[in-house]
């Protein structure tokens, strides 16, 4: 069984700070990771994956997050953080059976909030 | 939202009354997903649908059932509304052959049950 854990459900930075959001897996086999942001009252869009290939994965709006297999994590980053980028992320894990099971385990969350 | 979209919107019910919420998409994606969003929970996986007439059972499946006559619709029913499933409901759609299990979500149904 899959399952993801993201240390801290509220996260608070200030305008221009580093924003880093963690987020640890567990999978029997080697997985598909993903990075989920929901903005007030809206769905989820994908931020960024990885599925295996470079271990560091640019994804949109300057985020970033990189794969290490020996920490099981997934952390994701972005060097400044912008007023915008104030919403709730979630991280996700596939076991990346491609036509079999293709279904995603989410986080609970991390709510971010930016400090002017 | 990657041409989904989802009705209602917003719905408000009582205890004991049937609803289905409908999710339409123009991708001509094979899998869709519906999923329920509750604070401290993330979302979680109530059924799924591999094509037309396909289904199977996810995480919270439990006083929810679904079906899927054509590949652009898939509906949930609550048989029985409990006041345990308000929640947001999500709908999201994949498709394998394109890449790796990426998913596209819906923007939501707000559903209160009282």
């Amino acid at each position: 069984a899959q399952s993801v854990t993201q240390l801290g459900s509220h996260v608070s930075v200030s305008e221009g700070a580093l924003v880093l959001l963690r987020c640890n897996y567990s999978s029997s086999v080697p997985p598909y990771l993903f990075w989920y942001v929901q903005y007030p009252n809206q769905g989820l869009q994908l931020l960024l994956k990885y599925t295996s290939a470079a271990t560091l994965v640019k994804g949109i709006n300057g985020f970033e997050a990189e794969f290490k297999k020996s920490e099981t994590s997934f952390h994701l980053t972005k060097p400044s953080a912008h007023m915008s980028d104030a919403a709730e992320y979630f991280c996700a894990v596939s076991d990346g059976v491609l036509g079999g099971n293709e279904k995603l385990t989410f986080g609970t969350g991390t709510r971010l909030t930016i400090i002017p | 939202d990657a041409g989904i979209t989802q009705s209602p919107r917003h719905k408000v019910t009582e205890t004991g009354t049937p609803v289905t919420l409908r999710c339409h998409q123009t991708e001509n994606h094979r899998y869709m997903y519906w999923y329920r969003q509750d604070p401290g929970h993330g979302l979680r996986l109530i059924h799924y649908s591999y094509g037309v007439k396909d289904t199977d059972k996810g995480e919270v499946s439990d006083g929810y059932s679904v079906s899927r006559s054509k590949t652009e619709d898939f509906l949930l029913t609550l048989e029985s509304a409990t006041s345990s499933q308000t929640s947001v409901y999500f709908c999201a759609i994949s498709e394998p052959r394109a890449s790796t299990d990426t998913q596209y979500f819906g923007p939501g149904t707000r559903l209160t049950v009282l």
